[in-house]
Protein backbone atom coordinates (compact mmCIF):
# COMPACT_ATOMS: atom_id res chain seq x y z
CA UNK A 1 0.00 0.00 0.00
CA UNK A 2 1.09 3.31 -0.88
CA UNK A 3 2.06 5.02 2.15
CA UNK A 4 4.39 8.46 2.93
CA UNK A 5 6.00 8.76 6.15
CA UNK A 6 7.14 12.24 7.63
CA UNK A 7 9.49 11.89 10.51
CA UNK A 8 9.01 14.63 12.67
CA UNK A 9 5.59 15.65 13.81
CA UNK A 10 5.90 18.70 16.14
CA UNK A 11 9.52 20.78 15.56
CA UNK A 12 10.59 23.71 17.26
CA UNK A 13 12.54 26.62 15.92
CA UNK A 14 13.72 29.88 16.54
CA UNK A 15 13.17 32.79 13.69
CA UNK A 16 16.20 32.43 11.16
CA UNK A 17 17.24 28.54 12.28
CA UNK A 18 17.17 26.76 9.27
CA UNK A 19 14.36 24.08 8.68
CA UNK A 20 14.18 21.02 6.93
CA UNK A 21 11.72 18.48 6.88
CA UNK A 22 11.59 15.01 6.06
CA UNK A 23 9.25 13.00 3.80
CA UNK A 24 9.58 9.43 2.19
CA UNK A 25 7.09 7.60 0.09
CA UNK A 26 6.91 3.75 -0.70
CA UNK A 27 5.60 3.95 -4.17
CA UNK A 28 8.03 2.90 -7.07
CA UNK A 29 6.84 4.11 -10.00
CA UNK A 30 6.32 7.73 -11.38
CA UNK A 31 5.23 10.37 -8.94
CA UNK A 32 4.29 13.74 -8.57
CA UNK A 33 4.79 15.33 -5.18
CA UNK A 34 3.69 17.78 -3.41
CA UNK A 35 3.94 20.29 0.37
CA UNK A 36 1.03 22.00 1.44
CA UNK A 37 0.90 24.27 4.58
CA UNK A 38 -2.10 24.71 6.77
CA UNK A 39 -1.38 28.26 8.67
CA UNK A 40 -4.16 28.33 11.43
CA UNK A 41 -7.86 28.35 11.00
CA UNK A 42 -6.91 28.74 7.50
CA UNK A 43 -6.96 26.59 4.51
CA UNK A 44 -4.84 24.15 3.02
CA UNK A 45 -2.46 25.73 0.48
CA UNK A 46 0.29 24.54 -1.87
CA UNK A 47 3.30 25.55 -1.00
CA UNK A 48 5.65 23.58 -3.95
CA UNK A 49 4.79 21.17 -6.06
CA UNK A 50 7.51 18.37 -8.36
CA UNK A 51 6.00 16.72 -11.88
CA UNK A 52 8.89 16.26 -13.42
CA UNK A 53 12.57 18.15 -14.80
CA UNK A 54 14.65 19.61 -12.19
CA UNK A 55 14.58 17.67 -9.10
CA UNK A 56 15.36 20.97 -6.69
CA UNK A 57 11.99 23.22 -6.56
CA UNK A 58 11.49 26.46 -5.60
CA UNK A 59 8.25 27.31 -4.16
CA UNK A 60 6.19 29.94 -2.20
CA UNK A 61 7.57 32.38 0.86
CA UNK A 62 11.43 31.07 0.07
CA UNK A 63 10.86 27.12 0.35
CA UNK A 64 12.13 24.71 -1.37
CA UNK A 65 12.04 20.63 -1.79
CA UNK A 66 14.21 18.37 -3.50
CA UNK A 67 13.26 15.09 -5.20
CA UNK A 68 16.00 12.29 -4.27
CA UNK A 69 14.57 9.38 -6.78
CA UNK A 70 16.83 6.73 -5.20
CA UNK A 71 15.91 7.91 -1.57
CA UNK A 72 12.26 8.28 -2.12
CA UNK A 73 12.62 11.22 -0.57
CA UNK A 74 11.04 14.62 -0.86
CA UNK A 75 12.42 17.06 2.05
CA UNK A 76 11.41 20.53 2.10
CA UNK A 77 13.82 23.02 3.11
CA UNK A 78 14.21 26.63 4.33
CA UNK A 79 17.15 28.25 4.75
CA UNK A 80 16.24 30.85 7.35
CA UNK A 81 12.10 30.59 9.51
CA UNK A 82 10.27 33.19 10.17
CA UNK A 83 7.39 33.26 13.11
CA UNK A 84 5.30 33.62 10.29
CA UNK A 85 6.39 29.96 8.93
CA UNK A 86 4.20 28.45 12.44
CA UNK A 87 2.12 26.20 10.55
CA UNK A 88 1.28 22.82 9.81
CA UNK A 89 3.25 21.25 7.03
CA UNK A 90 1.73 18.05 4.48
CA UNK A 91 3.68 16.26 2.76
CA UNK A 92 1.32 14.47 -0.79
CA UNK A 93 2.06 12.02 -3.48
CA UNK A 94 0.15 11.32 -6.17
CA UNK A 95 0.90 8.17 -8.31
CA UNK A 96 0.95 8.48 -11.83
CA UNK A 97 -1.38 5.99 -13.83
CA UNK A 98 -3.33 6.17 -10.45
CA UNK A 99 -6.69 6.82 -9.42
CA UNK A 100 -7.76 10.60 -11.23
CA UNK A 101 -6.04 13.40 -8.31
CA UNK A 102 -5.97 11.19 -5.77
CA UNK A 103 -3.40 12.31 -3.17
CA UNK A 104 -1.53 10.11 -0.09
CA UNK A 105 -1.01 12.47 2.73
CA UNK A 106 1.51 12.21 5.17
CA UNK A 107 0.49 12.82 8.99
CA UNK A 108 2.11 16.59 9.02
CA UNK A 109 4.31 18.28 10.77
CA UNK A 110 3.53 21.32 13.26
CA UNK A 111 6.21 23.79 12.88
CA UNK A 112 6.60 26.23 16.00
CA UNK A 113 8.95 29.37 15.05
CA UNK A 114 9.38 31.29 18.82
CA UNK A 115 10.67 35.14 17.89
CA UNK B 1 -9.04 32.20 -0.70
CA UNK B 2 -8.79 29.29 -2.86
CA UNK B 3 -11.63 29.55 -5.11
CA UNK B 4 -13.36 26.50 -3.21
CA UNK B 5 -15.42 27.54 -0.63
CA UNK B 6 -16.86 25.33 1.75
CA UNK B 7 -20.21 25.66 4.50
CA UNK B 8 -20.88 25.77 6.91
CA UNK B 9 -17.23 26.52 8.71
CA UNK B 10 -18.33 25.09 12.39
CA UNK B 11 -21.09 21.93 12.71
CA UNK B 12 -21.95 20.87 16.20
CA UNK B 13 -24.91 17.74 15.29
CA UNK B 14 -25.82 15.07 17.71
CA UNK B 15 -25.65 11.83 17.01
CA UNK B 16 -29.65 11.46 15.51
CA UNK B 17 -29.37 14.55 13.84
CA UNK B 18 -29.54 14.70 10.10
CA UNK B 19 -27.09 17.30 8.46
CA UNK B 20 -25.09 18.50 5.00
CA UNK B 21 -22.01 19.89 4.24
CA UNK B 22 -21.59 22.30 1.33
CA UNK B 23 -18.68 22.63 -1.28
CA UNK B 24 -18.63 24.88 -4.48
CA UNK B 25 -15.95 25.66 -6.55
CA UNK B 26 -15.27 28.46 -9.06
CA UNK B 27 -12.29 27.20 -10.28
CA UNK B 28 -13.88 25.32 -13.02
CA UNK B 29 -12.71 22.16 -12.27
CA UNK B 30 -14.63 18.78 -13.26
CA UNK B 31 -12.95 16.39 -9.89
CA UNK B 32 -13.91 17.14 -6.82
CA UNK B 33 -13.17 15.29 -3.30
CA UNK B 34 -14.11 15.01 0.05
CA UNK B 35 -11.22 14.24 2.70
CA UNK B 36 -11.36 13.22 6.72
CA UNK B 37 -8.81 15.51 8.71
CA UNK B 38 -8.50 13.70 12.09
CA UNK B 39 -5.91 14.53 14.58
CA UNK B 40 -2.52 12.75 14.65
CA UNK B 41 -3.94 10.91 11.30
CA UNK B 42 -3.36 11.79 7.66
CA UNK B 43 -5.40 13.13 5.39
CA UNK B 44 -7.89 10.36 4.13
CA UNK B 45 -9.56 10.45 1.28
CA UNK B 46 -13.23 9.78 1.64
CA UNK B 47 -15.14 9.86 -2.34
CA UNK B 48 -13.92 11.16 -5.88
CA UNK B 49 -16.14 12.59 -8.58
CA UNK B 50 -15.16 13.06 -12.12
CA UNK B 51 -17.89 15.12 -13.89
CA UNK B 52 -20.29 14.38 -11.29
CA UNK B 53 -19.71 10.65 -11.30
CA UNK B 54 -18.43 8.86 -8.22
CA UNK B 55 -15.03 7.20 -9.19
CA UNK B 56 -14.03 6.02 -5.77
CA UNK B 57 -15.80 5.14 -2.17
CA UNK B 58 -13.18 4.90 -0.05
CA UNK B 59 -14.43 2.27 2.22
CA UNK B 60 -16.46 5.06 4.00
CA UNK B 61 -20.05 4.34 6.32
CA UNK B 62 -23.73 4.52 4.49
CA UNK B 63 -23.80 6.98 6.86
CA UNK B 64 -21.40 9.42 4.72
CA UNK B 65 -23.32 10.05 1.18
CA UNK B 66 -22.48 12.26 -0.78
CA UNK B 67 -23.90 14.01 -3.73
CA UNK B 68 -22.60 15.89 -6.66
CA UNK B 69 -25.62 17.38 -8.57
CA UNK B 70 -23.27 18.99 -11.06
CA UNK B 71 -18.91 19.67 -11.40
CA UNK B 72 -19.29 22.97 -9.36
CA UNK B 73 -20.93 21.50 -6.32
CA UNK B 74 -20.62 18.71 -4.00
CA UNK B 75 -22.23 18.10 -0.45
CA UNK B 76 -22.10 15.17 1.86
CA UNK B 77 -25.08 14.46 3.85
CA UNK B 78 -24.10 12.96 7.47
CA UNK B 79 -27.24 11.15 9.34
CA UNK B 80 -26.72 9.41 12.60
CA UNK B 81 -23.26 9.67 13.07
CA UNK B 82 -21.01 8.75 15.65
CA UNK B 83 -18.34 10.91 18.20
CA UNK B 84 -15.49 9.15 16.63
CA UNK B 85 -16.96 11.09 13.51
CA UNK B 86 -15.70 14.41 14.96
CA UNK B 87 -12.98 15.81 12.33
CA UNK B 88 -12.59 18.25 9.36
CA UNK B 89 -13.77 17.59 6.70
CA UNK B 90 -12.16 19.08 3.38
CA UNK B 91 -13.01 19.13 0.02
CA UNK B 92 -10.87 19.64 -2.79
CA UNK B 93 -11.32 20.09 -6.75
CA UNK B 94 -9.06 19.86 -9.84
CA UNK B 95 -9.08 19.50 -13.20
CA UNK B 96 -10.95 16.80 -14.86
CA UNK B 97 -7.43 14.83 -15.93
CA UNK B 98 -6.19 11.50 -17.69
CA UNK B 99 -4.71 9.35 -15.40
CA UNK B 100 -1.43 10.98 -16.33
CA UNK B 101 -1.64 14.55 -16.42
CA UNK B 102 0.00 16.59 -14.01
CA UNK B 103 -2.39 18.41 -12.05
CA UNK B 104 -2.64 19.82 -8.30
CA UNK B 105 -5.89 19.52 -5.78
CA UNK B 106 -7.52 23.36 -4.35
CA UNK B 107 -8.50 22.86 -0.93
CA UNK B 108 -11.49 24.45 0.86
CA UNK B 109 -11.26 25.59 4.14
CA UNK B 110 -13.17 22.70 5.88
CA UNK B 111 -15.95 21.68 7.99
CA UNK B 112 -14.74 21.20 11.62
CA UNK B 113 -17.39 18.60 12.55
CA UNK B 114 -18.31 18.08 16.24
CA UNK B 115 -20.95 14.84 17.20
CA UNK B 116 -22.07 15.11 20.64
Amino acid sequence: AQSVSQHNHHVILSEAASLELGCNYSYGGTVNLFWYVQYPGQHLQLLLKYFSGDPLVKGIKGFEAEFIKSKFSFNLRKPSVQWSDTAEYFCAVKRRGSTLGRLYFGRGTQLTVWP
Amino acid sequence: ETGVTQTPRHLVMGMTNKKSLKCEQHLGHNAMYWYKQSAKKPLELMFVYNFKEQTENNSVPSRFSPECPNSSHLFLHLHTLQPEDSALYLCASSQALLRDANTEAFFGQGTRLTVV
